[in-house]
């Protein structure tokens, strides 16, 4: 059974562009959750989605952010005109229903230049 | 959601049993206490989960007094490859999506 997938696990892009993260959870999982991990730091929630539904998205920025899981496909986390500030690993992890431990992927670390 | 305490850092050496503290002095009744791992440029990986007395598994021990201030995280006899940072997390039963990392305590394991 594979594990959480993430790709690119690697991203640089320029500021004012685009950055998509995505996101395939373990087998048979429907709960989908992104973390941000700035450098030295823990890791920060961001969003909490199931199958075509935000569920939480407290943690995340009101602009230029946004997340979707959908009905067939991986998780997309997309940020739009990236800032230096933006650079950070990016975390997926997923979960079984109802249950709470959380699986994590590799992470996508994101570079603004 | 009730906070965390944690060392910063911990040493120790091959073969030594290391005991990692956590105070959550605002903990709630339906509150779990969570540990996670994580090696550098990797995600998170679960360790154990406990809500009181004693749990123990194959990686660790969790101890967890009567008052649940408070636990401890017990990785006995510690190799190389325990070396990695440790979380303590406080999850509330009715938020399992929404866990708060903070800062975590660094494991460094010499020979």
């Amino acid at each position: 059974n594979a594990g959480v997938m993430q790709n690119p696990r690697h991203l640089v892009r320029r500021r004012g562009q685009e950055a998509r993260l995505r996101c395939s959870p373990m087998k048979g999982h429907s709960h989908v959750y992104w973390y941000r991990q700035l450098p030295e730091e823990g890791l920060k929630f961001m969003v909490y989605l199931q199958k075509e539904n935000i569920i939480d998205e407290s943690g995340m920025p009101k602009e230029r952010f946004s997340a979707e899981f959908p009905k067939e496909g991986p998780s997309i986390l997309r940020i739009q005109q990236v800032v230096r500030g933006d650079s950070a690993a990016y975390f997926c992890a997923s979960s079984e229903i109802e249950r709470e431990e959380q699986y994590f992927g590799p992470g996508t670390r994101l570079t603004v230049t | 959601l009730a906070k965390t305490t944690q060392p910063i850092s911990m040493d120790s050496y091959e073969g030594q049993e290391v005991n990692i503290t956590c105070s959550h002095n605002n903990i709630a009744t339906n509150d779990y206490i969570t540990w996670y791992q994580q090696f550098p440029s990797q995600g998170p990986r679960f360790i154990i989960q406990g809500y009181k007395t004693k749990v123990t598994n194959e990686v660790a021990s969790l101890f967890i007094p009567a008052d649940r201030k408070s636990s401890t995280l017990s990785l006995p006899r510690v190799s190389l490859s325990d070396t990695a940072v440790y979380y303590c997390l406080v999850v509330p039963t009715d938020s399992w999506g929404k866990l708060q990392f903070g800062a975590g305590t660094q494991v460094v394991v010499t020979p």
